[in-house]
C-alpha cells in the first residue's frame, strides 16, 4: 500500500543524545515535510525539501538537521542543541505543482527525553 | 511570513452546525486546507479551496474569500466522533511550496 512510514513509534532520548526520526514516502512525492507538535498546540514546521538534495529551513529549525538524498526518503536528527525535545514529529509529503495538492501525514513519531 | 488565526476552543451540541473561523495574512497564497487530527494521532484531510466559494463534500463544507484572507469550516448534524482538533493551513508559493499550520480549534461535541 501507498503511504508514509514513520519510525520508531515511541522513542526516548538522553540528554546530549543526537537521535535520527526515519520517514519513508512511496507515493512519489517530490516535496516533504517535518513538523513538530507540542501537546494541545498546532503543526510548526521544521524544515521541508522540495526535490532530493535541496532542503529548507522551516520555522523552528534550530537543534534540528535534515537530508535528503533519495526522493522516498527524509530522515530528521533531533541534535542535542535541541535543549526541549520532547514533542510529536509528523512527517509529511505531498506533490509538487500550482494544481492544489493535499499533504499526506505519516502515523508520527513520540520522542521522550528522558 | 505567515499568520494564521482560529478560535482556541468551540462547545457544540450532538446534531447542531457548528463553524469554525480561519484567518490568515501570506503573500504567494496558493491554497487552504482544513485537517482534522484526534489526540495522539496524525491530521486526516478534510477539504482544500483554492478559489472563493464554498465546497461541500458531505457534512462538511468548507468556504474562502481571498480578497478578505478568510475561510471558515461548516460542520453539520454533528456527532459524538466530530470532537477533535481542525486545523486551518495555507499553502504558500516562496519559490516552491510550503504549507503551513495555525494553532488548530478543539471542538467539544456535547450530548
Amino acid at each position: 500500500d501507498g503511504g508514509i512510514t514513520q519510525s520508531p513509534k515511541y522513542l526516548f532520548r538522553k540528554e546530549g543524545q543526537n537521535v535520527t526520526l526515519s520517514c519513508e514516502q512511496n507515493l512519489n512525492h517530490d516535496a516533504m515535510y517535518w513538523y513538530r507538535q507540542d501537546p494541545g498546540q498546532g503543526l510548526r514546521l521544521i524544515y521541508y525539501s522540495q526535490i532530493v538534495n535541496d532542503f529548507q529551513k522551516g520555522d523552528i529549525a534550530e537543534g534540528y538537521s535534515v537530508s535528503r538524498e533519495k526522493k522516498e526518503s527524509f530522515p530528521l536528527t533531533v541534535t542535542s542543541a535541541q535543549k526541549n525535545p520532547t514533542a510529536f514529529y509528523l512527517c509529511a509529503s505531498s506533490s509538487q505543482g500550482a494544481g492544489g495538492n493535499t499533504i499526506y501525514f505519516g502515523e508520527g513519531s513520540w520522542l521522550t527525553v528522558v | 511570513g505567515q499568520n494564521i488565526d482560529q478560535p482556541t476552543e468551540m462547545t457544540a451540541t450532538e446534531g447542531a452546525i457548528v463553524q469554525i473561523n480561519c484567518t490568515y495574512q501570506t503573500s504567494g497564497f496558493n491554497g487552504l486546507f482544513w485537517y482534522q487530527q484526534h489526540a495522539g494521532e496524525a491530521p486526516t484531510f478534510l477539504s482544500y479551496n483554492v478559489l472563493d466559494g464554498l465546497e461541500e463534500k458531505g457534512r462538511f463544507s468548507s468556504f474562502l474569500s481571498r480578497s478578505k484572507g478568510y475561510s471558515y469550516l461548516l460542520l453539520k448534524e454533528l456527532q459524538m466522533k466530530d470532537s477533535a482538533s481542525y486545523l486551518c493551513a495555507v499553502r504558500e508559493r516562496t519559490g516552491g511550496f510550503k504549507t503551513i499550520f495555525g494553532a488548530g480549534t478543539r471542538l467539544f461535541v456535547k450530548a
